[in-house]
């Protein structure tokens, strides 16, 4: 499976736009992208995915870059309820029915 | 549907004992997955279901585990001989076939504790 670079943790005043990145550089061209967002004590949560076009969605936007090395999840209000460890995950569409996970980002929001 | 379910919630066990853990799917998903998830990890696969057939299971997955899904509905997972390597969260999710996408719903999740 390609693999995902996240920050480990960031932070982000409430009510202000957040910028989650993730780095991809060894993206086939049949992975979709996905986020997965997990708040505490719970069991994950999708949040959006894209394959080569921006995205978006009633939690969020997905900003791919033009080469799919990158890409990065918008959180365009954040508030406290957001906080929680954001994983970026590559998944084929070729039937690799597992997420592999990393360790993901913990985001951090601040009254 | 209130999505999917786990049971029981925790479960505190001591090594040697063997456990068993039940996840209802959201109803009319036919794929089932468990993963493990050990403190500030992400969650690791560790088996599939796509209905009653199990397809895919991770060396993670020891002999002492097993999973079932019998009538492709419910599944469970049993531990054998727990040892306290096996302390984590145990998470269930389902998905629908069919979809162009992979969105998997996930439960709640079981945390065992093995004294």
């Amino acid at each position: 499976d390609a693999k995902t670079t996240q920050p480990n943790s960031m932070e982000s005043n409430e009510e202000e736009p957040v910028h989650l990145p993730c780095n991809h550089s060894t993206i086939s061209g049949t992975d979709y992208i996905h986020w997965y967002r997990q708040l505490p004590s719970q069991g994950p949560e999708y949040v959006i995915h894209g394959l080569t076009s921006n995205v978006n969605n009633r939690m969020a936007s997905l900003a791919i870059a033009e080469d799919r090395k990158s890409s990065t999840l918008i959180l365009h209000r954040a508030t406290l309820r957001d906080a929680a460890v954001y994983y970026c995950i590559l998944e084929s569409n070729f039937g690799n029915e597992k997420l592999t996970f990393g360790t993901g980002t913990r985001l951090t929001i601040i009254p | 549907d209130t999505g999917v379910s786990q049971d029981p919630r925790h479960k505190i066990t001591k090594r040697g004992q063997n456990v068993t853990f039940r996840c209802d799917p959201i109803s009319e998903h036919n794929r089932l997955y468990w993963y493990r998830q050990t403190l500030g990890q992400g969650p690791e696969f560790l088996t599939y279901f796509q209905n009653e057939a199990q397809l895919e299971k991770s060396r993670l997955l020891s002999d002492r585990f097993s999973a079932e899904r019998p009538k492709g509905s419910f599944s469970t997972l049993e531990i054998q001989r727990t040892e306290q390597g096996d302390s984590a969260m145990y998470l269930c999710a389902s998905s629908p076939s069919g979809t162009s996408y992979n969105e998997q719903f996930f439960g709640p999740g079981t945390r065992l504790t093995v004294l």
